[in-house]
């Protein structure tokens, strides 16, 4: 079974471009998370789908990050304009819907410059 | 709201030895807990959750973790360090979305395990 895979690996901008992260999650996964992990620090949840269904999307920052699952598959992460405090690994996951391990994918890892 | 408290930031053992990673927690209802290890340059892996039941939890790759309500902790141990156990090991604490089937999880800011051969 495949696992969740994101692209691109690493990515380095300027300050005030913008970036896109893409994550596929595993086939069936119902459930889609997106994390930021700060250097030195746990995972933070920015936003959690369910399909193509936003379920929160409390701690994303909406006046430069967004995000989409169209189709209830895959799903971007946009952010416009990056901040150097943006520079942080982005980790997807996916889950079975109504269960409860989520798989992560490798992250990306973006520097701001 | 939930939190998590990994209170040591970077532990060394020696390859043989036990180890036990501490964590703590605060969240108002009864917790699902988790732990997770990152190795350089990967996304997470499960070792063991808690949801209910029997207080000690066997997880992968030898890795055991005891549910302590009245400490509010969930400590990892293994018995024996290999040096391939080198990484970095998250606490986190699941609460569940109303409805949703899915639930929120607030990881701690983890703990690096080194290795000396």
């Amino acid at each position: 079974e495949a696992g969740v895979a994101q692209s691109p690996r690493y990515k380095i901008i300027e300050k005030r471009q913008s970036v896109a992260f893409w994550c596929n999650p595993i086939s069936g996964h119902a459930t889609l998370y997106w994390y930021q992990q700060i250097l030195g620090q746990g995972p933070k949840l920015l936003i959690q789908f369910q399909n193509n269904g936003v379920v929160d999307d409390s701690q994303l920052p909406k006046d430069r990050f967004s995000a989409e699952r169209l189709k209830g598959v895959d799903s971007t992460l946009k952010i416009q304009p990056a901040k150097l405090e943006d520079s942080a690994v982005y980790l997807c996951a996916s889950s079975l819907e109504a269960e409860y391990e989520q798989y992560f994918g490798p992250g990306t890892r973006l520097t701001v410059t | 709201a939930q939190s998590v408290t990994q209170p040591d930031i970077h532990i060394t053992v020696s390859e043989g030895a036990s180890l036990e990673l501490r964590c703590n927690y605060s969240y108002g209802a009864t917790p699902y807990l988790f732990w997770y290890v990152q190795s350089p340059g990967q996304g997470l892996q499960l070792l063991l959750k808690y949801f209910s039941g029997d207080t000690l939890v066997q997880g992968i790759k030898g890795f055991e973790a005891e549910f302590k309500r009245s400490q509010s902790s969930f400590n990892l141990r293994k018995p024996s360090v290999h040096w391939s156990d080198a990484a970095e090991y998250f606490c986190a604490v699941g609460s569940p979305y109303s409805g949703a089937g899915s639930y929120q999880l607030t990881f701690g800011k983890g703990t690096k395990l080194s290795v000396i051969p």
